[in-house]
């Protein structure tokens, strides 16, 4: 069963504007991870932030993790047009180990020239 | 070689055909993945190898059949597939010796079945 929930759906900005992607879970988890998915094919991970952790940074990606709420959210600062894209939080059940991503349902990235 | 390669790209087959996907990596990684994309939906896991044994079947009809021949291998057996089959087949790996370790996806296999 899909775990993750995200918001919004759907998202479309301008180039050079930031996005802000959501992620609820229900059950404990040992980290969450975001990956992003072009035009239906492959995943590539962007970033993971462990359970003890509460903000991470890589690049353009600023992702936060609030285990109290079972929630993240993941930032793109000054989008182009090549962020558009899906993207989805996943998270890797307490004690599952990585055996197990359980992922959300995504966000689908419009970037607007 | 951080890539995970899947075969074919493509594939149609009809109701009664038998076909494989072919899924490699030389990455030393030990655990291996099948999942699952319909369109505009999240990959669903099917199955996972550790270390060479199947560890998690996530109630997959048996028409699909999962095999590790080696630690770089990983194929889906398909035989007498129904229409609502047809998706998006992942191969993904991930080292697989413990906790927190991100997954290496390949670029799939989009399966018609017709």
């Amino acid at each position: 069963s899909q775990q993750g929930e995200e918001d919004p759906q759907a998202l479309s900005i301008q180039e050079g504007e930031n996005a802000t992607m959501n992620c609820s879970y229900k059950t404990s988890i040992n980290n969450l991870q975001w990956y992003r998915q072009n035009s239906g094919r492959g995943l590539v991970h962007l970033i993971l932030i462990r359970s003890n952790e509460r903000e991470k940074h890589s690049g353009r990606l600023r992702v936060t993790l609030d285990t109290s709420k079972k929630s993240s959210s993941l930032l793109i600062t000054a989008s182009r047009a090549a962020d558009t894209a899906s993207y989805f939080c996943a998270t890797e059940p307490f004690l599952q180990g990585a055996q197990k991503l359980v992922f959300g349902q995504g966000t689908r990235l419009t970037i607007n020239p | 070689d951080t890539e995970v390669t899947q075969t074919p790209k493509h594939l149609v087959m009809g109701m009664t055909n038998k076909k494989s996907l072919k899924c490699e990596q030389h990455m030393g990684h030990r655990a291996m993945y099948w999942y699952k994309q319909k369109a505009k939906k999240p990959p669903e896991l099917m199955f996972v190898y550790s270390y060479e044994k199947l560890s998690i079947n996530e109630s997959v009809p048996s028409r699909f059949s999962p095999e590790c021949p080696n630690s770089s291998l990983l194929n889906l057996h398909l035989h007498a597939l129904q229409p609502e089959d047809s998706a998006l087949y992942l191969c993904a790996s991930s080292l697989g010796t413990g906790e927190n370790t991100e997954a290496f996806f390949g670029q799939g296999t989009r399966l018609t079945v017709v």
